[in-house]
């Protein structure tokens, strides 16, 4: 079964500048994720989707940040304009369907499966 | 507001040693609580995670966890250490319900020395 992938792997470009990075979830997955990773820190939710719906985007800087998930599958993720604080490495991640409470009888855990990431370099 | 606090943000180590990596969170509900591992250029991947039932948790590569309530920890633990097992691991926690949302620690490099 292939991986959740995203392109491109690695981005550099000067301040002021668009980017736009993108993400195939698992085959199946309704749920994507896309998280920023600063350097020596740990993974930020920026924005959830449930099929084609962006149901929690609260942290994500909506004046520069935008993000789409056309058709329910593939996602992309866009910085315009780049800032130098944008630099990090942004991961993106899917789950089968969204969780439900493990005390609940017949309760499910949807693991999140991570891609590789994509490391912006803003200059 | 849930928060996870990962005090060692580099764990030196000899191969074959055992090794403990830490990890507390803070949290006024119930939570669950997971531990990912990241190669370099990698991606994420889930260790192990604690849902309910035994706080001993076994997870993939002879790691595993044990869920202290009272202390509010969740500690990794590994017997005997492989240079392969270089990387930095990250522990999480979630409140669970009608979302997924993960909050990660920063971060531990666990750097096992031959």
């Amino acid at each position: 079964e292939a991986g959740v992938v995203q392109s491109p792997r690695y981005k550099i470009i000067e301040k002021k500048q668009p980017v736009a990075f993108w993400c195939n979830p698992i085959s199946g997955h309704n749920t994507l994720y896309w998280y920023r990773q600063n350097l020596g820190q740990g993974p930020e939710l920026l924005i959830r989707y449930e099929n084609e719906e962006a149901v929690d985007d609260s942290q994500l800087p909506k004046d520069r940040f935008s993000a789409e998930r056309l058709k329910g599958v593939d996602s992309t993720l866009k910085i315009q304009p780049a800032e130098l604080g944008d630099s990090a490495v942004y991961l993106c991640a899917s789950s089968l369907d969204q969780w439900f409470d493990a005390g609940l009888a017949g309760g499910i855990y949807n693991e999140q499966f991570f891609g590789p990431g994509t490391r912006l370099t803003v200059l | 507001a849930q928060s996870v606090t990962q005090l060692d943000s580099q764990v030196p180590v000899f191969e074959e040693a055992p090794v403990e990596l830490r990890c507390n969170y803070s949290s006024s509900v119930s939570v669950y609580l997971f531990w990912y591992v990241q190669y370099p250029n990698q991606g994420l991947q889930l260790l192990l995670k604690y849902l309910s039932g035994s706080t001993l948790v076994k997870g993939i590569n002879g790691f595993e966890a044990e869920f202290n309530k009272s202390q509010t920890s969740f500690h990794l633990r590994k017997p005997s250490v492989h240079i392969s097992d270089t990387a930095e691991y990250f522990c999480a926690v979630s409140i669970g319900g009608a979302t997924n949302k993960l909050i990660f620690g920063t971060g531990t490099l666990l750097a096992v020395q031959p």
